[in-house]
């Protein structure tokens, strides 16, 4: 079945610094990618949608300045949290179909960013 | 913009009990997935559901999707202590937009 890998599964960092989340397609290309964030014990909350080639769409609240995304290739997106702070703290997850339309999301382990 | 509202926010039973947790939504819906998050996991894909009344089962699973396509519904009939999780419904609009709205969620635990 569709896998896709994430990167790293956590992270300590420091308030400031800049972390990068990786996120593959293993066997098969996305055109579109889902950036979700999940606190603790809540429902996944849509951030950006990272499309290849072009730039990502965020939803409403989301900044973007601070949460970059690059979708360079079919096989991987990228997000990285800017100057993180303590706030920042909660478990990224990026999901990506494997066809088009409504078929269904597969996610990547998460990653669990703990800012210090 | 789109809202699921998923109930309830929490479920505890005793194993061997049934379990329900429902989805509704203000908007005709395109289609219904339904996913399983287990403790410190990632959401796992359980189920699409398209037709209007559809009705699917997996095993002690039973899932349904209303005749007006607004609502949703997971019956798990006696339950495992392997079945412990959050089951989240996703609903895509219509207008075949490809991202989907979360439920909040239904937290399932089961005392053995």
């Amino acid at each position: 079945g569709a896998v896709v890998s994430q990167h790293p599964s956590w992270v300590i960092c420091k308030s400031g610094t800049s972390v990068k989340i990786e996120c593959r397609s293993l066997d098969f290309q996305a055109t579109t990618m889902f950036w979700y964030r999940q606190f603790p014990k809540q429902s996944l909350m849509l951030m950006a949608t990272s499309n290849e080639g072009s730039k990502a769409t965020y939803e409403q609240g989301v900044e973007k300045d601070k949460f970059l995304i690059n979708h360079a290739s079919l096989t991987l997106s990228t997000l990285t949290v800017t100057s993180a702070h303590p706030e920042d703290s909660s478990f990224y997850i990026c999901s990506a179909r494997n066809f088009l339309g409504n078929s269904p999301l597969h996610f990547g382990n998460g990653t669990r960013l703990t800012v210090t | 913009g789109q809202q699921v509202m998923q109930i309830p926010q929490y479920q505890h039973v005793q194993e061997g009990e049934d379990f329900t947790t429902y989805c509704n939504s203000s908007t005709t819906l395109s289609n219904i997935q339904w996913y399983k998050q287990r403790p410190g996991g990632h959401p796992v894909f359980l189920i699409q559901l398209v037709k209007s009344g559809e009705v699917k089962k997996q095993k002690r699973l039973t899932f349904q999707f209303g005749e007006a396509k607004k609502n949703s519904s997971l019956h798990i009939t006696a339950t495992q202590t392997t079945d412990v999780g959050t089951y989240f419904c996703a609903a895509g609009p219509r207008g075949g937009a490809q991202k989907l709205v979360f439920g909040q969620g239904t937290r399932l635990t089961i005392n053995p």
